[in-house]
């Protein structure tokens, strides 16, 4: 099946510095990358979506400065957390649609803590 | 503004039970794809079950069934003979079939199953 590898799964980072996120699509081509965050215990929050060769789209209030976002290839997809405060800290989870029936498979996940 | 209910926050059933979890959405659209996601401990997403809008038959896989209401705008999951590994979140989520390829996410159902 189509699998979405996430990296790094875990990542303790010091405030003010930078964090990349990457996600890359095994054995498909992901056209389309979502990434999301996620608080715990609660749902999945769209931050921006990505097409490969384009600029994101950010969702409002998601600050395009701090949560860079590239898409070069079909088969990369990354965020870079920029300026990083304890406040970033959060689970991110990228997902890409997969096939013509509307699936999305999703990335492990990435817990980023920053002190 | 399209919108996804879950209103059982949380929920438990006894082992080789069947639990039903429940879920509405709000939509002017006619053709759309609903989906159930399992969020594990482990906290990667897993999709259980997708139904599409334009079909009437319920969707089935395995344990797992749904309850398609079009008219009511209702779409819930039965989980039958109910195991320890069903232990997890449970989200509801919506799609048009349009070109936006958004996710519109319930704020999820937390499943326990007991021994």
């Amino acid at each position: 099946g189509a699998v979405v590898s996430q990296h790094p799964s875990w990542v303790i980072c010091k405030s003010g510095t930078s964090v990349k996120i990457e996600c890359r699509s095994l054995d498909f081509q992901a056209t389309t990358m979502f990434w999301y965050r996620q608080f715990p215990k609660q749902s999945l929050m769209l931050m921006a979506t990505s097409n490969e060769g384009s600029k994101a789209t950010y969702e409002q209030g998601v600050e395009k400065d701090k949560f860079l976002i590239n898409h070069a290839s079909l088969t990369l997809s990354t965020l870079t957390v920029t300026s990083a405060h304890p406040e970033d800290s959060s689970f991110y989870i990228c997902s890409a649609r997969v096939g013509q029936f509307y699936g999305y498979t999703f990335g492990s996940g990435t817990r980023l803590t920053v002190v | 503004a399209q919108t996804v209910t879950q209103s059982q926050p949380e929920m438990s059933v006894q082992e080789a039970e069947t639990v039903t979890l429940s879920c509405t959405y709000d939509t002017s659209e006619s053709n759309y794809y609903l989906f159930w996601y399992k969020q594990p401990p482990s906290r990667q997403m897993i999709l259980v079950i997708r139904q599409e809008a334009y079909k009437q038959q319920n969707a089935t896989e395995n344990r797992f069934s749904v309850n398609f209401q079009k008219a009511a705008k209702s779409f819930s999951l039965k989980i039958s003979d109910s195991q320890l590994g069903d232990t997890a979140m449970y989200f509801c989520a919506f799609r048009n079939a349009g070109n936006n390829r958004k996710l519109i996410w319930g704020l999820g159902t937390s499943l326990a199953v007991n021994p």
